[in-house]
């Protein structure tokens, strides 16, 4: 099992710019999220999905879009990036998103907005 | 609401030495914790958890931490440090209360980078 995977690794964008940052997973989990690292503030999260259709927001969702429409994939969109959005991007997922679930984390994607 | 509390944004201990990360945890309903390592430029690995049961519960490459329910507390230790323990450690609690319904979310503490001298 490849586990949880990541693409790009890093990426540079200019302010205005959209991307799409890819996550898969070949675990067959349900739950899956977003997070984003800062120096200094931990991990917060932006979206997660509790199934393929399914997503809410987390705790700082505003400038990011996602969708589910496969249990493997759960792609983090950024409308139009701006030097704020400059972070460190992690996907996780969950067998099925009880609060007991251990979360497996993907590589982490860096990310800097010019 | 739930938050965690790490003390010590940098801890630097002497190989061999006892490594003693703090945490502390704000719940008004019994915790699911956790304690997560990252490696420089890695993602996120469980050391261990506390779900119920066994409040001293043992992880990975020999850390340990045991929940304390009075102290509202949860802190990882390991006897001996070791040179590869050098990373940064996340504790983080399952959020029981918030977002949407959904237990399975993570609220993390800011981290604590630990540095191992020769």
């Amino acid at each position: 099992n490849a586990g949880v995977t990541q693409t790009p690794k890093f990426q540079v964008l200019k302010t205005g710019q959209s991307m799409t940052l890819q996550c898969a997973q070949d675990m067959n989990h349900e739950y899956m999220s977003w997070y984003r690292q800062d120096p200094g503030m931990g991990l917060r999260l932006i979206h997660y999905s509790v199934g393929a259709g399914i997503t809410d927001q987390g705790e700082v969702p505003n400038g990011y879009n996602v969708s589910r429409s496969t249990t493997e994939d759960f792609p983090l969109r950024l409308l139009s990036a701006a030097p704020s959005q400059t972070s460190v991007y992690f996907c996780a997922s969950s067998s099925s998103g009880v609060g007991t679930d251990t979360q497996y984390f993907g590589p982490g994607t860096r990310l800097t907005v010019l | 609401a739930q938050s965690v509390t790490q003390l010590g944004s940098h801890v630097s201990v002497s190989e061999g030495a006892l490594v003693l990360l703090r945490c502390n945890y704000s719940s008004s309903v019994p915790p699911y914790l956790f304690w997560y390592v990252q490696y420089p430029n890695q993602g996120l690995q469980l050391l261990l958890k506390y779900t119920t049961g066994a409040t001293l519960v043992k992880g990975i490459n020999g850390f340990e931490a045991e929940f304390k329910k009075s102290e509202t507390s949860f802190h990882l230790t390991k006897p001996s440090a070791h040179m590869s323990d050098a990373a940064e450690y996340f504790c983080a609690v399952s959020d029981l209360m918030g977002y949407g319904g959904s237990q399975g979310n993570l609220i993390f503490g800011k981290g604590t980078k630990l540095s191992v001298k020769p």
